[in-house]
């Protein structure tokens, strides 16, 4: 059974940094792409980054480029994303979702993790 | 950057109607496009991929169409567990969602 366990939320400062992590099991890691969602209160999905089987990363909106960093370890099957200057508007549910398979097409996410809560205030 | 914009932003409903959701690409994105259905507190599940691929143990009420830049989610008879809110994602690019559709019993 493909399991994905966010972990690493909770309470920031405006300013400070968090570290969020992927826990995956029951499936071959190393061998797909995985994908970091939010969704902050009350509204809608917006996809912040994407890892390949490699470690190269993608980031898709603009306001977390230079302050966020996608990771992942295959050894450990762990996705990671370092949050850095934390702004109230990051305030959200983190959610992390398997992506496409190495060699295949697509980018729909058929695996998701429950979501780990950051709240940036002070 | 790619837009997707869906319509209606909400709609309220009967048990047994057909309801149909439309999402919109601002480019052609040929058929990489998903829908997935999320409840409160809830992640979102995938319901449809590739425009109209029906993702394994989803109701076969749930069909999906659609190509380049306008596409469509139909259920052709809601279901009580259906209340919830969907969204279009296009993996053409960034994986960009829509804004959300949220379902409502009349």
């Amino acid at each position: 059974e493909v399991q994905l366990v966010e972990s690493g939320g909770g309470l920031v400062q405006p300013g400070g940094s968090l570290r969020l992590s992927c826990a995956a099991s029951g499936f071959t890691f190393s061998h797909y792409w995985m994908t970091w969602v939010r969704q902050a209160p009350g509204k809608g999905l917006e996809s912040l980054a994407t890892v390949k089987a490699d470690g190269s990363g993608a980031y898709f909106v603009e306001s977390v480029k230079g302050r966020f960093t996608i990771s992942r370890d295959n050894a450990q099957d762990s996705l990671y994303l370092q949050m850095n200057s934390l702004r109230a508007e990051d305030t959200a549910v983190y959610y992390c979702a398997r992506d496409v398979a190495v060699g295949t097409s697509g980018g729909q996410m058929h695996y998701w993790g429950q979501g780990t809560l950051v709240t940036v205030s002070s | 950057d790619i837009q997707m914009t869906q319509s209606p932003s909400s709609l309220s409903a009967y048990v047994g109607d057909r309801v149909t959701i439309t999402c919109r690409a601002s480019q052609n994105i040929g058929s990489w496009l998903a829908w997935y259905q999320q409840k409160p507190g809830k992640a979102p599940k995938l319901l449809i991929y590739k425009a109209s691929s029906l993702e394994s143990g989803v109701p076969s009420r749930f069909s999906g169409s659609g190509s380049g830049t306008d596409f469509t989610l139909t259920i052709s008879s809601l279901q009580p567990d259906d209340f919830a809110t969907y969204y279009c994602q296009e993996y053409s690019s960034a994986r960009t969602f829509g804004q959300g559709t949220k379902v409502e019993v009349k």
